[in-house]
């Protein structure tokens, strides 16, 4: 069966580290997502890629950054881990067509990152 | 600046009571809104709406859309402890962000026995 996974599940780390997390679709859709939940806010767009070497900042954007290298992957680091980084992150993707990008997204399990 | 807004931000029912949840959106150029349900993990899809008047049904779930006075509903009737979760609500718009959702913060619903 298609399906989108993240990994790790759950990460700790150090402020100043650079973190990768990683997103793997089988559905072979071309629009990735970039999310971060926290209380009170609700899920954050982050970044977003509609195909292979394209890239877009979303709402919350500084201190991350995404590489879009083929179509099943879309990693994100986070550059210098900072304590407002701790959250728990989710990846998404979505099909596009001929008419256009579609609008349903499908979620991965997500990431707890614990930025001490 | 895009925005969608849920309301109540958390709710206590009793098994058995039915449950209408908020949605009103300010999208510029919207095209659809879309509503999940979150329980301990991942966001899972429910419905989505594109057209004023017509109701989405789901089993015991249901949702309409008003593109004329902004906002959304989402009904669940006979509520169940297994419904208890978050209830997500996102817009859409046409544009260079296509396909973007634009999330509200959703509403905590417990569902007690």
């Amino acid at each position: 069966d298609a399906e989108i996974t993240q990994s790790p599940r759950h990460k700790i780390t150090e402020t100043g580290r650079q973190v990768t997390l990683a997103c793997h679709q089988t559905w072979n859709h071309n629009n990735m997502f970039w999310y971060r939940q926290d209380l009170g806010h609700g899920l954050r767009l982050i970044h977003y890629s509609y195909g292979v070497q394209d890239t877009n900042k979303g709402e919350v954007s500084d201190g991350y950054s995404v590489s879009r290298s083929n179509t099943e992957d879309l990693p994100l680091t986070l550059e210098s881990a900072a304590s407002s980084q701790t959250s728990v992150y989710f990846c998404a993707s979505s099909e596009s067509t001929l008419a256009g990008t579609t609008d349903t997204q499908y979620f991965g399990p997500g990431t707890r990152l614990t930025v001490l | 600046e895009d925005k969608v807004v849920q309301s109540p931000l958390s709710l206590v029912v009793h098994e058995g009571d039915t449950v209408t949840l908020n949605c009103s959106y300010e999208v510029t150029n919207f095209r659809s809104l879309l509503w999940y349900k979150q329980e301990k993990k991942a966001p899972t899809f429910l419905f989505m709406l594109t057209s004023s008047g017509i109701e989405k049904k789901s089993g015991r779930l249901s949702s309409i859309l008003d593109k004329k006075e902004l906002f959304s509903i989402l009904n669940i009737t006979a509520t169940q402890t297994g419904d208890s979760a978050i209830y997500l609500c996102a817009g859409t718009n046409y544009g260079g962000s296509q396909g973007n959702l634009i999330f509200g913060k959703g509403t905590k619903l417990s569902v007690k026995p």
